[in-house]
């Protein structure tokens, strides 16, 4: 069974403030995916990396691949309120449609 | 260009009843996945369909649990004779083929049971 842990579980810092997020699997994973969800919303897609040592950056976030396909980080700069929600890292195993299966999840809170 | 909908939004059911979810993908989706949400948890995955054919149940449970995505209308998501802890989060997801475009998720279909 393939498992994903993200560390830190629980996040609460000030606005302005940087983190890191990790997902960290003994398995490989041929493509990973960040998604954030809001209280009574479903998970929104941030980005789906696919080539080991692979770094994507959207706006504040920098996303990167691990070289050996089996770890993740997501990274934000100067965190805003809006950043606050559910953040949950996906592994998937083919090139093609397949089940993702989802990390354990880190809640961030971002104050004023 | 509606993303994916799933309905109800919420739904009571009292242990014993069954309770049926419906997702439809967003349009040029083939591909249809669900899973299950608990208070504070990740994602859980049930199944995954494609039309007229399921290709992954593995996560399903063996029983009282049933899934289909027939040639025409919605996904429906089955569950008979509810018990309490079937109370979750239950979401939807489409994709086509690539799993490079990633996944569109519903907003969800939050089940109590009581």
């Amino acid at each position: 069974t393939q498992l994903l842990e993200q560390s830190p579980q629980f996040l609460s810092i000030q606005e302005g403030e940087n983190l890191t997020v990790y997902c960290n699997s003994s398995s490989v994973f041929s493509s990973l995916q960040w998604y954030r969800q809001e209280p009574g919303e479903g998970p929104v897609l941030l980005v789906t990396v696919v080539t080991g040592g692979e770094v994507k950056k959207l706006k504040r976030l920098t996303f990167q691949f691990g070289d050996a396909r089996k770890d993740s980080s997501l990274h934000i700069t100067a965190a805003q309120p809006g950043d606050t929600g559910l953040y949950l890292c996906a592994g998937g195993n083919t090139g093609t449609a397949s089940k993702l299966t989802f990390g354990t999840g880190t809640r961030l809170q971002v104050t004023l | 260009n509606a993303g994916v909908m799933q309905n109800p939004r919420h739904l009571v059911r009292r242990r014993g009843q069954e309770a049926r979810l419906r997702c439809s993908p967003m349009k040029g989706h083939s591909h249809v996945y669900w899973y299950r949400q608990l208070p504070e948890e990740g994602l859980k995955f049930m199944v995954y369909l494609q039309k007229e054919n399921i290709i992954d149940e593995s996560g399903m449970p063996k029983e009282r649990f049933s899934a289909e995505f027939p040639k025409e209308g919605p996904s429906i998501l089955r569950i008979q004779q509810v018990v309490r802890g079937d109370s979750a989060a239950y979401f939807c997801a489409s994709s086509p083929p690539s799993v490079g475009y990633g996944y569109t998720f519903g907003s969800g279909t939050r089940l109590t049971v009581v």
